[in-house]
């Protein structure tokens, strides 16, 4: 049913490499934002896109950037991935799934981060 | 002060009783409005989005009041299976999230 995905679902990586979490969507949104979620806490704007060439950082501050060439792809990158980066990061996109349908938020399945 | 705040909670009530929370938003330009519900470590799902009118999805009713700037949730008949944090999402040109009410629904 999701027309937005995320790969990887999950990831362990190691402090110092440089990683890219990538989202795409099917739907043709323009906008997409990328969130930040620590268990049981709440989530935090990180990036978002407002279209193509379009990127502004969030609320919170990240060491993370971000890319939008293309409308459906906005990956989300890392240059050297620290412990403090573990986290969940789920990505959405705000649209409609449809010509009849109302605007929402769509959620991807997240990437649970780990950083040794 | 937050733009969209909510309790909370936790709310822990036995199954079959109602509850029922708010989420107050500041920016009265506000378009529209819903509830998510997330598991734990799950992607939030849309519940229900929220119309000036009300709206009623069989168990769960929203409710909006621009003049007082909240929105309601209320649950009725609450199931083991309605265990979870539920999100208010406002539409201010930003999209503001607020912490989450947590429900824990006991056999």
């Amino acid at each position: 049913e999701a027309d937005i995905y995320q790969t990887p679902r999950y990831l362990v990586i190691g402090t110092g490499k440089k990683i890219t979490l990538e989202c795409s969507q099917t739907m043709g949104h323009d906008k997409m934002y990328w969130y930040q979620q620590d268990p049981g806490m709440e989530l935090h704007l990180i990036h978002y896109s407002y279209g193509v060439n379009s990127t502004e950082k969030g609320d919170l501050s990240s060491e993370s950037t971000v890319s939008r060439i293309r409308t459906e792809h906005f990956p989300l990158t890392l240059e050297s991935a620290r412990p403090s980066h573990t986290s969940q990061y789920l990505c959405a996109s705000w649209g409609n799934r449809g010509p009849t349908t109302n605007e929402k938020l769509f959620f991807g399945s997240g990437t649970q981060l780990s950083v040794l | 002060r937050k733009e969209v705040e909510q309790d909370p909670g936790p709310f822990n009530v036995p199954e079959g009783a109602t509850v029922a929370f708010n989420c107050t938003y500041s920016n009265s330009a506000s378009q529209s409005f819903f509830w998510y519900r997330q598991d734990c470590r799950k992607e939030p799902k849309l519940l229900m989005s929220v119309y000036s009118s009300g709206n009623e999805d069989g168990r769960f009713t929203a409710q909006l009041n621009r003049a007082s700037q909240y929105i309601s949730l209320l649950i009725r008949d609450s199931k083991l299976s309605d265990s979870a944090t539920y999100l208010c999402v406002v539409n201010d040109y930003k999209l503001s999230f607020g912490a989450g009410t947590t429900v824990t629904v006991r056999a």
